[in-house]
């Protein structure tokens, strides 16, 4: 089974641009969350989608959004981009009522 | 709340016993989770233990969990120079599905 999947790997956008990244779950996995994670901050939770529902939001300003379609996957937004939203970002798969959730290799955003 | 806390440097010689250890503070917590960030890469699943589990062992990782005491630890068996990486603690809600991460312990395996 092919695990899961973000692209773009990396991005470099400027201060006010907007950007969405892009993750496939791993095949029949209906849940996806994403997390950021910085130096400062560590890793913390944004939002979970299931069956296109966000479900949990996490702490952060409505400048980050989200969707999931129907085939799963998911794409995260980040409109009016700060330095501070530098971070990797990593989205996370899980199926059924499963509680292991498979991480893929993350994006990189650099804001300058 | 969740809080989950983690030492943050751990070095070990090649071929002995790493152990990382983890507190956490939510009592309702179901699973516990350890994960292996290597540089530049996501994160990896490598175990997890059922909050009803005292011990779980998998190859050369074992997991205990004392519940009275919220302490999990990792024990790396034979560690070798590809366990190197950032080691994540983590716990989950199970109201809402979010893990809550420690800090990450470093682990550098030295010759």
């Amino acid at each position: 089974k092919a695990g899961v999947t973000q692209t773009p790997r990396y991005l470099i956008k400027t201060r006010g641009q907007q950007v969405t990244l892009s993750c496939s779950p791993i095949s029949g996995h209906r849940s996806v969350s994403w997390y950021q994670q910085t130096p400062g901050q560590g890793l913390q939770f944004l939002f979970e989608y299931f069956s296109e529902t966000q479900r949990n939001k996490g702490n952060f300003p409505g400048r980050f959004s989200g969707r999931q379609f129907s085939n799963s996957r998911s794409e995260m937004n980040v409109s009016t981009l700060e330095l501070g939203d530098s971070a990797l970002y990593l989205c996370a798969s899980r199926g059924g009522v499963s509680y292991e959730q498979y991480f893929g290799p993350g994006t990189r955003l650099t804001v300058t | 709340g969740e809080d989950v806390e983690q030492s943050l440097f751990l070095s070990v010689r090649e071929g002995d016993s790493s152990v990382i250890n983890c507190t956490y503070t939510d009592s309702s917590s179901t699973y516990l989770y350890w994960y292996k960030q290597e540089p530049g890469a996501g994160l990896q699943l490598l175990t997890y233990i059922f909050s009803n589990m005292d011990m779980k062992q998998d190859q050369r990782l074992t997991v205990l969990l004392n519940k009275k005491d919220k302490h999990l630890s990792l024990r790396i068996a034979d560690t070798q120079t590809g366990d190197s990486a950032i080691y994540f603690c983590a716990e989950i809600n199970t109201n809402d599905y979010k893990l809550s991460f420690g800090a990450g312990t470093t682990v550098t395996v030295r010759a």
